[in-house]
């Protein structure tokens, strides 16, 4: 069965300053990977995901993931962030061509926190 | 477009009760799922609809949790029997076709508490 695991429950970045948030997966084959925002009171909405090709991918907002087979992660990345990005943030796995539930396989998220 | 939509969004209840909760997928979204998110979590995973049968119930926790799509679109996701740790947030969500290869889009979940 496919996990996630997002190590950093909290993170607090300065407005303007880069970030990163960590991810990593346990999936035996191919992966198809997600990035989600959840802001106060809103849906999840996707950032961006991965699922064959080029291991940088780009998504919306500014945002960026990179896929590293050897580490098992899914980084995402933003060079500059801005007050609006506090949100909690969700890495999330599906069952690409090895199979496994259908359904996404979420970590428990991280809460990224702007300090103006 | 209208996007996913779930009713009622909250549910408070006692603890033995019945409930049900509605689902409203984009339209032409042949696959939905329910997902259920307790404080602090992340989404878990309950059960994934093809159509109008469920192609996988692994994540239903117990035989308490049942869910439907009779028509291939709406599904009621209906819990019997409620408990106090059946509390969470449910989320529906709709895709275009297979797991994994078409993003899923969320509804805003519905809040059930139990007391």
């Amino acid at each position: 069965a496919q996990s996630v695991t997002q190590p950093d429950i909290h993170i607090t970045v300065s407005e303007g300053a880069s970030l990163e948030l960590r991810c990593n997966y346990s999936y035996g084959a191919t992966p198809y990977l997600f990035w989600y925002v959840q802001s106060p009171g809103q849906g999840l909405q996707l950032l961006l995901k991965y699922f064959s090709g080029d291991t940088l991918v780009q998504g919306i907002k500014g945002f960026e993931a990179e896929f590293k087979r050897s580490q098992s992660s899914f980084n995402l990345r933003k060079p500059s962030v801005h007050w609006s990005d506090a949100a909690e943030y969700f890495c999330a796995v599906g069952a690409g061509s090895g199979g496994g539930a259908d359904g996404l396989t979420f970590g428990k998220g991280t809460h990224l926190i702007i300090q103006p | 477009g209208a996007g996913v939509s779930q009713t009622p969004s909250n549910k408070v209840t006692e603890k033995g009760k019945y409930v049900e909760l509605r689902c409203d997928p984009i339209s032409g979204h042949t696959a939905l799922y329910w997902y259920r998110q307790s404080l602090g979590q992340g989404p878990e995973f309950l059960i994934y609809f093809q159509g109008t049968g469920a192609a996988d119930d692994s994540g239903l926790p117990n035989d308490r949790f049942f869910a439907v799509r009779p028509e291939g679109s709406v599904s009621t996701l209906k819990i019997q029997r409620t408990e106090r740790g059946d509390s969470a947030v449910y989320l529906c969500a709709s895709s275009r076709g297979l797991p994994g290869a078409y993003e899923q889009f969320f509804g805003p979940g519905t809040r059930l508490t139990v007391l």
